[in-house]
């Protein structure tokens, strides 16, 4: 019952360095998301899915892009990191948005220096 | 366009007390769906509830209990008798059930229960 799993959970780059998030789900899910939360803006969304091989801009797309490849993994990617990019990253999925609530990962926390 | 406005920063009760979290939301959307997420201080995401705009009965689980009403556009959320494990960062949510099928959060209540 593994349900969301995120990799890494913490991770510290360099300004100008680039890394990928990995979000991971065994729920068969078709809907997957990428959220950033940071203090007193709740969460934002980055980029989603509605299926294995589309993806979609959300509200604070700039500088991420993303892929999903495979039905179960939903990839965010910092092509090159900046430190207004510090953040806690949350990836979500959900069988259907309206039957239901989303099922979170833990959550990555990044910070850019 | 749609927006979810939770007042309250931060709320300090003392145990057992009874506390109510405000949520009011903005959509032109007939069908919608709301949501109460809690985010305890190791940081998860956990799903509390689920309304459809349909449905404004009110719904209790335990000692939550949560109000719906469409005539103010209010989903509150009460805890009867709080305990110090249910301090925590709780967000309301909303999605629209039409094309760009997204939640919009709110930007969360921290409640903390004092023993």
């Amino acid at each position: 019952n593994a349900g969301v799993t995120q990799t890494p959970k913490f991770r510290v780059l360099k300004t100008g360095q680039s890394m990928t998030l990995l979000c991971a789900q065994d729920m068969n899910h078709e809907y997957m998301y990428w959220y950033r939360q940071d203090p007193g803006m709740g969460l934002r969304l980055i980029h989603y899915s509605v299926g294995e091989g589309t993806t979609a801009k959300g509200e604070v797309p700039d500088g991420y892009n993303v892929s999903r490849l495979k039905k179960q993994n939903f990839l965010l990617g910092l092509e090159s990191a900046a430190p207004s990019q510090t953040s806690v990253y949350f990836c979500a999925s959900s069988y259907n948005t309206g039957s239901g609530g989303y099922t979170f990962g833990s959550g990555t926390r990044l910070t850019v220096v | 366009a749609q927006k979810v406005t939770q007042a309250q920063t931060e709320i300090s009760v003392v145990e057992k007390e009874d506390v109510t979290l405000d949520c009011v939301y903005e959509t032109r959307d007939t069908t919608y769906y709301l949501f109460w997420y809690k985010q305890p201080p190791s940081g998860e995401l956990v799903f509390l509830i689920r309304r459809n705009s349909f449905d404004e009965q009110n719904e209790i689980s335990g000692r939550y209990s949560w109000n719906f009403q469409k005539s103010t556009s209010s989903f509150n959320f009460t805890i009867t008798a709080s305990q110090v494990v249910d301090s925590a960062v709780y967000f309301c949510a909303l999605l629209n059930s039409g094309g760009y099928q997204k939640v919009t959060f709110g930007t969360g209540t921290k409640l903390q229960v004092i023993p």
